[in-house]
């Protein structure tokens, strides 16, 4: 069974800096791309960044651009993102989704929760 | 960036009706359209990917459409499980845009 499970999420100041971590099972992580997904507060779905299987292509969103980064480590069958500059605005719930060759986002963690406050 | 807008935003509709959800892209994605179910609570949930097919182990009462702008998710005969949020998204660039939803609530 393909798992997925976040964690890193917390309460941080304006301005600080957070690191989410997913732990993935049940299929062999080093072979997918994977994607990171935020969704605020009563809002929508927000695309926030894609890593290829070999780390070798990396997207981020417009706003994520210069603050966030996306990582992974095959060995450890995790994926990272790393979050500096937080604003209120990245208050959300993130997610870590499998990418099924580019087509879709087959398969979700539960997705971690990230507020900042001031 | 692709914009994609969803309509309506909310649909009332009564157990067993056929229920009609709208996707428009800003430009031509082809058929790189997905469609997703989100509970409140839960991940979302793949249900069509290539805009009519159909994900593994998804229901035949689920059914998509279109292509270049305009898509069609359709449920044929609604259950009470199927009452979420549905979200299209699509994938003709890296920049995978989702819509902004649409709520299908029970009427």
């Amino acid at each position: 069974e393909v798992q997925l499970v976040e964690s890193g999420g917390g309460l941080v100041q304006l301005g600080g800096s957070l690191r989410l971590s997913c732990v993935a099972s049940g299929f062999d992580f080093s072979s997918y791309e994977m994607n990171w997904v935020r969704q605020a507060p009563g809002k929508g779905l927000e695309w926030v960044s894609y890593i290829s299987s070999t780390s070798r292509t990396i997207y981020h969103a417009d706003s994520a651009k210069g603050r966030f980064t996306v990582s992974r480590d095959n060995a450890k069958n995790s994926l990272y993102l790393q979050m500096n500059s937080l604003r209120a605005e990245d208050t959300a719930i993130y997610y870590c989704a499998r990418d099924d060759s580019g087509i879709a986002f087959d398969n979700w963690g539960q997705g971690t929760l990230v507020t900042v406050s001031s | 960036e692709i914009v994609m807008t969803q309509s309506p935003a909310t649909l009332s509709v009564s157990p067993g009706e056929r229920a009609t959800l709208s996707c428009r892209a800003s430009q031509s994605v082809g058929n790189t359209l997905t469609w997703y179910q989100q509970k409140p609570g839960q991940a979302p949930r793949l249900l069509i990917y290539a805009a009519s097919t159909r994900a593994t182990g998804i229901p035949a009462r689920f059914s998509g459409s279109g292509s270049g702008t305009e898509f069609t998710l359709t449920i044929s005969s609604l259950q009470s499980e199927d009452f979420a949020v549905y979200y299209c998204q699509q994938y003709n660039n890296w920049h995978r845009t989702f819509g902004q939803g649409t709520r299908v609530e029970i009427k």
